[in-house]
């Protein structure tokens, strides 16, 4: 079955240092990869998406992400930590099948920046 | 340019009650989803519709019914209401059907069911 893996709860980073919120996924064929975030009390908001070419990936506020299909891994990724970094991420599949759009969320991670 | 719009914000009901979640987007999206989130789960699918005029299931379509009124609406209806369902619920859009279509998400509505 298709799946996604965000291994920590939760992440704890200082302001400055680079930080690292792990994804992995277990799909057959070429996913189709996103991550989003969700501040408090609010929807969620797109990050990024991989769907082909170049393995690393820029998205929104700094951000970006490293799809690496032997590992069957798309960890994001940002060089400098901002104390309004923190929220929850979250980072979904999807696999194209000629089908409806259907995303597949992991758990979350919740990323805390601390001054 | 609002987006995806849900009402209400907040909603108490009891056990048995029935209530409507509104749902509206004003991108000309073609797809409309509906999504709870509980703690520790990630968001899961309730219903979809690709296209107005359809809709189908997603992971956890019991105790849901939902309606696409119009290419901009895409309500969902708890008929008798559980504590089970009490949950964080949020409506997405996208412009098409492709794989590679972004989703984007509406402000979400807490539901409490007692």
């Amino acid at each position: 079955a298709q799946s996604v893996a965000q291994p920590e709860d939760q992440v704890n980073v200082a302001e400055g240092n680079p930080l690292t919120v792990k994804c992995t996924y277990s799909v057959s064929g070429n996913p189709y990869l996103f991550w989003y975030v969700q501040y408090p009390n609010r929807g969620l908001q797109f990050l990024l998406k991989y769907i082909t070419g170049d393995n690393l990936v820029k998205g929104s506020y700094g951000f970006e992400a490293e799809f690496n299909k032997s590992q069957t891994s798309f960890h994001l990724k940002k060089p400098s930590a901002l104390v309004s970094d923190s929220a929850l991420y979250f980072c979904a599949v999807i696999l194209p099948s000629g089908g409806y759009n259907k995303l597949i969320f992991g758990a979350g991670t919740r990323l805390a920046v601390h001054p | 340019n609002a987006g995806v719009t849900q009402t209400p914000k907040f909603q108490v009901l009891k056990t048995g009650q029935s209530m409507t979640l509104q749902c509206a987007q004003d991108m000309n999206h073609n797809s409309m989803y509906w999504y709870r989130q509980d703690p520790g789960m990630g968001l899961r699918l309730i219903y979809y519709s690709a296209s107005e005029g359809t809709t189908d299931k997603g992971e956890v379509p019991n105790g849901y019914n939902v309606s696409r009124l119009n290419k901009r609406e895409f309500s969902l209806r708890l008929e008798s209401a559980a504590p089970s369902q009490t949950s964080v619920y949020f409506c997405a859009s996208s412009s098409g059907t492709g794989g590679w279509d972004t989703q984007y998400f509406g402000p979400g509505t807490r539901l409490t069911v007692l």
